[in-house]
């Protein structure tokens, strides 16, 4: 199956700096890949996306990249503000398992004002 | 904004007890999941269900593990008989095709 590993697990960065957190997989054939916001006793959010045919999504202070040869990808949330503090996981789901998605461990960002 | 509703928040539960957690997945959804999440681990696939039956499971999902749509709205996971292993946080999803829609989740605590 397919191994998402990500970094890193806990990002602290002042109110207004930038936030970039990585997640590489395994298969080549993961084809789509979402990031997902959990705040505490929440369950976790969808926060944007990107298909395996796309290089790059941006969507105001959020952005994602995909590097589909060295499999990898990014998040990055500019201008952070203290609202963005919460847990991200990166996940994958391969073209031939249906819509299983897998997860990668979460980074605890903190925003300190 | 439509929310997947899950109860209840917490359960403590004995082992070897049978316990059923409750979802009500979005009313236009098609596709329902259950995840899980031991404290500080990633979240693991469950279950997928889609048209009445299961599409797909993992290895984790095994004949302790069952899921049910009784009626038409309700999607619920049961655990005939639970094990300490069994404690840890449970997600159900729901989707019409890229991405999910989570609910708050399950504590699930097996003493």
């Amino acid at each position: 199956g397919e191994n998402v590993e990500q970094h890193p697990s806990t990002l602290s960065v002042q109110e207004g700096d930038s936030a970039v957190i990585k997640c590489t997989y395994s298969d080549s054939a993961s084809n789509y890949f979402p990031w997902y916001k959990q705040e505490l006793g929440k369950g976790p959010q969808l926060i944007i996306d990107i298909r395996s045919n796309v290089g790059e999504k941006k969507d105001q202070r959020i952005a994602v990249t995909l590097n589909k040869t060295a499999k990898h990808f990014s998040l990055h949330i500019t201008e952070t503000q203290p609202e963005d503090s919460a847990v991200y996981f990166c996940a994958a789901r391969l073209t031939n398992t249906g819509n299983q998605f897998y997860f990668g461990t979460g980074t605890s960002l903190t925003v300190i004002p | 904004e439509p929310e997947v509703t899950q109860t209840p928040s917490h359960q403590v539960t004995q082992m070897g007890q049978e316990v059923i957690l409750r979802c009500v997945p979005i009313s236009n959804h098609l596709y329902f999941y259950w995840y899980r999440q031991i404290l500080g681990q990633k979240v693991e696939f469950l279950v997928s269900f889609y048209n009445n039956e299961i599409s797909e499971k993992s290895e984790i999902f095994d004949d302790q593990f069952s899921v049910e749509r009784p009626d038409g709205s309700n999607f619920t996971l049961k655990i005939r008989s639970t094990k300490l292993e069994d404690s840890a946080m449970y997600f159900c999803a729901s989707s019409v095709g890229r991405g999910y829609t989570f609910g708050s989740g399950t504590r699930l605590t097996v003493v």
